[in-house]
Parts: structure tokens; C-alpha cells; sequence
């Protein structure tokens, strides 16, 4: 079964330091996202992203924040200085119609010293 | 604005207990509610999506239901195997918006 692949599975970043979290949505997917989950707390939203461009964002989702689909199969999420409080499990989810449920990655784990 | 309710946090059932856990949630034209499960350090698995009260589906042990307020998850005759935790999520509006996540049940099955 068709699945949703990222890299790497755990981080680790000082602090001040560009980050950048990959993912392969399933082939066939229209429609890419990522949430965040702090540990022990609910998973967030963070970006939604079809057409080439970012349908909707969250308020964590600042100008430190940026998506990138670079080559039709990767989709990514680039922090650019990171704060200790980013420190997180990082999920991308991606669906092939509006109406289809989002299928998730096993998430990478960021980690900022 | 949007919210998701799940009860209770934890819940610890001996293999073969039945028991239901429950998701209220509050939200402007709701377009699907959706039950996940995930393991530690991974993903959400995607089990259920439900668009309208009176709405039910099965797999296996499990079967989710949604009134007007809420949604239910039962579990029939669990397994060690189904201790995880389950998430509940809603779709709100129209077009491409996000998931609203609960916090989640964390479930223990014991042998």
C-alpha cells in the first residue's frame, strides 16, 4: 500500500540553525500538509499546500516558516532559524481529493539544543 | 472557532472488555470527522471517516458513529493489539481546510 515517506526520522538542530524536513506524498496525492505535534499535546496545523502555492496557514506558521515542492514527488518544510520551541514531531499528511482523508508520515522528530 | 473534545484521556481494559470512547466536538459546518489511530513515535493511521449524524462504519473490533454533537468509537472484544492511542479529528467548511485534532484517548488493552 501506497505511503507517505519522510526524512529524516529524528533531527537534531542548535539552536539559530536552518532546518529543512522532507517528505514523498503518495504519488497520485493532490493536496500536502504539514502539522506539528509538541510532546504530550494535541497535533497542530501548520500548512496546507495545492496548485503550487500554500492554501491556507496557521499563526505558528511565521516568516521563519517556508514550503517548498521543488520537483513534482518531494514536498518540504524549511524552518530558517530555529527556536527551542520548535522543538517537535513533524508530520506530513497529503490526500488525493478534498473530500479523501489526509494520509500521515511517521513524522520526523526535531530536536533544537 | 473550531474544538475537539476526546474522553477520557487514558482508558485500561482487560482483553475482552468492551468499552466506547467518545469525541465531542464544535464546529462551524462540519464536513467529515475522522478517527485515527497512532502508535508510539508514529503517524496517525487513518481507521474511519464519518460526513453525517447517524452515520456508522466498521473494521474488525471497531466501529465509529456520529451524532450532530459527538462521535463514538466502540471497541468489542479488544486485543492487547488495539492498545494505542486514538485520535478524532474534524473537517470544517468547505475547500481544502485542515484538521482539528483532539487531544487523544491512550488505550491499554491487557492481556
Amino acid at each position: 500500500e501506497p505511503e507517505v515517506t519522510q526524512t529524516p526520522s529524528h533531527q537534531v538542530t542548535q539552536m539559530g540553525q536552518e532546518v529543512i524536513l522532507r517528505c514523498v506524498p503518495i504519488s497520485n496525492h493532490l493536496y500536502f500538509y504539514w502539522y506539528r505535534q509538541i510532546l504530550g499535546q494535541k497535533v497542530e496545523f501548520l500548512v496546507s499546500f495545492y496548485n503550487n502555492e500554500i492554501s491556507e496557514k496557521s499563526e505558528i506558521f511565521d516568516d521563519q516558516f517556508s514550503v517548498e515542492r521543488p520537483d513534482g514527488s518531494n514536498f518540504t518544510l524549511k524552518i530558517r532559524s530555529t527556536k527551542l520551541e520548535d522543538s517537535a514531531m513533524y508530520f506530513c499528511a497529503s490526500r488525493k481529493e478534498s473530500n479523501q482523508p489526509q494520509h500521515f508520515g511517521d513524522g520526523t522528530r526535531l530536536s533544537i539544543l | 472557532e473550531d474544538q475537539v473534545t476526546q474522553s477520557p484521556e487514558a482508558l485500561r481494559l482487560q482483553e475482552g472488555e468492551s468499552s466506547s470512547l467518545n469525541c465531542s466536538y464544535t464546529v462551524s459546518g462540519l464536513r467529515g470527522l475522522f478517527w485515527y489511530r497512532q502508535d508510539p513515535g508514529k503517524g496517525p493511521e487513518f481507521l474511519f471517516t464519518l460526513y453525517s449524524a447517524g452515520e456508522e462504519k466498521e473494521k474488525e473490533r471497531l466501529k465509529a458513529t456520529l451524532t450532530k454533537k459527538e462521535s463514538f468509537l466502540h471497541i468489542t472484544a479488544p486485543k492487547p493489539e488495539d492498545s494505542a492511542t486514538y485520535l478524532c479529528a474534524v473537517q470544517a467548511g468547505s475547500g481544502n481546510t485542515p484538521l482539528v485534532f483532539g487531544k487523544g484517548t491512550r488505550l491499554s488493552v491487557i492481556a
